[in-house]
């Protein structure tokens, strides 16, 4: 089956401290990989993607990249700001299907 | 700039009323979502349409729950009688086949009294 398994939080840091959230999966066939992020009040967004092995996704300071060995999609920012507080979820999609996301991680960075 | 559009924002009702929420897709998506988010359970999927047709409604309680998409302007979701525990921030969200993302509108808040 489908199914994303990410960090349980909350997750609390200094400001310029370096972010990690861990994220695996499991999928039949070659999924689609994403992190959203949610912010207060309001939907989820796109933050980053990356469609096949290897790929590395990037927006606004972070990073994941696409490990098929590890079945991981790890996100990482090397220096977080508070700007970056909200709840990151990440996400799978096989090709044509639904989406599966996890649980949700949420972030507070403290300045 | 393109967005999915969800109306109500808020609502408040009483146990037993009926409320529909709807949803306007982006102009052009092939793929609907509803989604319900609670502290509690997270982000839950309630249905997923492609092409207006239902492809999954496993996570929506069927004694109540519906949802339907008219036309491919209009997703709607609809809860008859509504009870407490239905509270909670209902998302629509809208994509394509074709790329896998999903655009996400601001959500419907509501409030089951």
């Amino acid at each position: 089956g489908n199914s994303v398994t990410q960090m349980e939080g909350p997750v609390t840091l200094s400001e310029e401290a370096f972010l990690t959230i861990n994220c695996t999966y499991t999928a039949t066939g070659y999924p689609s990989l994403f992190w959203y992020v949610q912010y207060p009040g309001e939907g989820l967004q796109l933050l980053l993607k990356a469609t096949k092995a290897d790929d590395k996704g990037s927006n606004k300071g972070f990073e994941a990249t696409y490990r098929k060995e590890t079945t991981s999609f790890h996100l990482e920012k090397g220096s977080v700001q508070v700007s970056d507080s909200a709840v990151y979820f990440c996400a799978l999609t096989p090709p044509g299907n639904q989406f599966y996301f996890g649980t949700g991680t949420s972030l507070t960075v403290i300045p | 700039d393109a967005r999915v559009t969800q109306t109500p924002r808020h609502k408040v009702t009483e146990m037993g009323q009926e409320v529909t929420m709807r949803c306007q897709p982006i102009l052009g998506h092939n793929t609907v979502f509803w989604y319900r988010q609670t502290m509690m359970q997270g982000l839950e999927l309630l249905a997923y349409f492609r092409n207006r047709a239902p492809l999954d409604d496993s996570g929506m309680p069927k004694d109540r729950f519906s949802a339907e998409m008219p036309d491919a302007t209009l997703a709607t979701l609809k809860i008859q009688p509504s009870e407490p525990r239905d509270s909670a921030v209902y998302f629509c969200a809208s994509g394509l086949v074709r790329t896998g993302e999903l655009f996400f509108g601001e959500g419907s808040r509501l409030t089951v009294l």
